[in-house]
């Protein structure tokens, strides 16, 4: 069955530190996507990234960073050199192409609320 | 701003009543999904339009009912509402629905049952 887990429930760093936000998935198809969307108090999710399950390169952006790992069945999303703005819920999602019909749906994890205090 | 828009903002409404929640996806996007955020269950997918028909259904309720109009808007029904339908209902769209599609997701409708 498809799952996707993010074991930090709370992590709580002073500013300019760097923090790992960890995501587990488990899916049985062989094509999928994962993604990572951050939600600020303001309450609207917004898009971070997207990668393939054919793609394990590494990707940065900035002050993020994402790793991916196939044998571990990991996506872990770093931010280095932390601001307050940073502070906010951060979810890890699965979209399965097989297994879904390749219809999109995002299966998401419970989310990390990141505190990055001043 | 993400281009898609949800109304209304907030509802505050009673146990066993019905409300409607509107969704205009961005501009060029042809798939709308609808997700439930509550606190105990987190995010859960709900359904999903494409170009007017229903493409994919999840733990959506049989209270609950959407459909997809001509000009792509989308609207969310729930009747007989119950305590725990109490969340924040997300509208998200995207290109063609499918699943290297990145969704957009609108400001949500957040929905209290008292």
């Amino acid at each position: 069955a498809q799952k996707v887990t993010q074991a930090q429930t709370e992590i709580s760093v002073v500013e300019k530190e760097d923090v790992t936000l960890d995501c587990v998935y488990e899916t049985r198809d062989t094509t999928y996507y994962l993604f990572w969307y951050k939600q600020p108090p303001s309450g609207e999710l917004v898009f971070l990234i997207r990668r393939n399950s054919f793609d394990e390169q590494n990707e940065i952006s900035g002050r993020y960073s994402w790793n991916f790992q196939k044998s571990t069945s990991s996506f872990n999303f770093t931010i280095t050199a932390s601001q307050v703005v940073d502070s906010a819920v951060y979810f890890c999602a699965l979209s399965e192409v097989h297994g879904s019909g390749n219809t999109g749906k995002l299966i998401f994890g419970q989310g990390t609320t990141l505190q990055v205090k001043p | 701003d993400s281009g898609v828009t949800q109304t209304p903002k907030h509802l505050i409404t009673a146990t066993g009543q019905r409300v409607t929640l509107r969704c205009s996806p961005r501009s060029g996007d042809l798939s709308v999904y609808w997700y439930q955020q509550s606190l105990d269950q987190g995010l859960q997918f709900l359904i999903q339009y494409y170009n007017g028909e229903e493409r994919a259904k999840g733990n959506i309720l049989e209270r609950f009912s959407a459909q997809q109009f001509p000009d792509l808007h989308s609207e969310l029904n729930l009747s007989s509402l119950e305590l725990g339908d109490s969340a924040l209902y997300f509208c998200a769209s995207s290109v063609e629905g499918q699943g290297y599609n990145e969704q957009f997701f609108g400001p949500g409708t957040r929905l209290t049952v008292l």
